[in-house]
């Protein structure tokens, strides 16, 4: 059973398109990221917010922004897509108070751009 | 140098066998420290924390050694169920996000 939700879970997609990687969880947690992740690679963070209207910049330069107007809910966006783009992007969450900081993942989005 | 280092493999063990992962952190504040599992073409999930002390979880044996700043992964019977690739993963001090090591593969083989 997932917390955290992502879609879609496989894009395909011609270049210069407008794309937005939904993600959403229901556990109330102040703290959510998205990695991005090519096939049999590491994970590299590209984006991150610990609350409602913060985001920061992950390690992995993007072309990618983010929002975070609702706790639960952070998409991301690409403006105009292109090959290059092509990868999984996941999404996390994780809550301050247990002090562990123990990510959840969702299952992931597969974009091809062609 | 990385911040977090892991031997990649693929580490390929019959059923049955012991095998053992070790991963190096460079930053001696680094306070909290895990195993997560990442099956092929899924998302991590997390293994077991790791503590100071060493901790057990059936087949599962984590250590950390904070002289030496390596944290290590220890699977006793293996079984082909165990084949994915394992994260080291380290908190740092402050409100930074978690860092991940490269992963460990690793194919048990019947």
């Amino acid at each position: 059973e997932a917390d955290i939700y992502q879609t879609p879970r496989y894009l395909v997609i011609g270049t210069g398109k407008k794309i937005t990687l939904e993600c959403s969880q229901t556990m109330g947690h102040d703290k959510m990221y998205w990695y991005q992740q090519d096939p049999g690679m590491e994970l590299h963070l590209i984006h991150y917010s610990y609350g409602v209207n913060s985001t920061e910049k992950g390690d992995l330069s993007s072309e990618s922004t983010v929002s975070r107007i609702r706790t639960e809910h952070f998409p991301l966006t690409l403006e105009s897509a292109r090959p290059s783009h092509t990868s999984q992007y996941l999404c996390a969450s994780s809550e301050t108070s247990s002090g562990a900081n123990v990510l959840t993942f969702g299952a992931g989005s597969r974009l091809t751009v062609l | 140098r990385k911040e977090v280092e892991q031997d990649p493999g693929p580490f390929n063990v019959p059923e049955g066998a012991t095998v053992a992962f070790n991963c190096t952190y460079s930053n001696s504040a680094s306070q909290s420290f895990f195993w997560y599992r990442q099956d092929c073409r899924k998302e991590p999930k997390l293994l077991m924390s790791v503590y100071s002390s060493g901790n057990e979880d059936g087949r599962f044996t984590a250590q950390l050694n904070r002289a030496s700043q390596y944290i290590s992964l220890l699977i006793r019977d293996s079984k082909l169920s165990d084949s994915a690739t394992y994260l080291c993963v380290v908190r740092n001090s402050g409100n930074t996000p978690l860092v991940f090591g490269k992963g460990t593969r690793l194919s048990v083989i019947a």
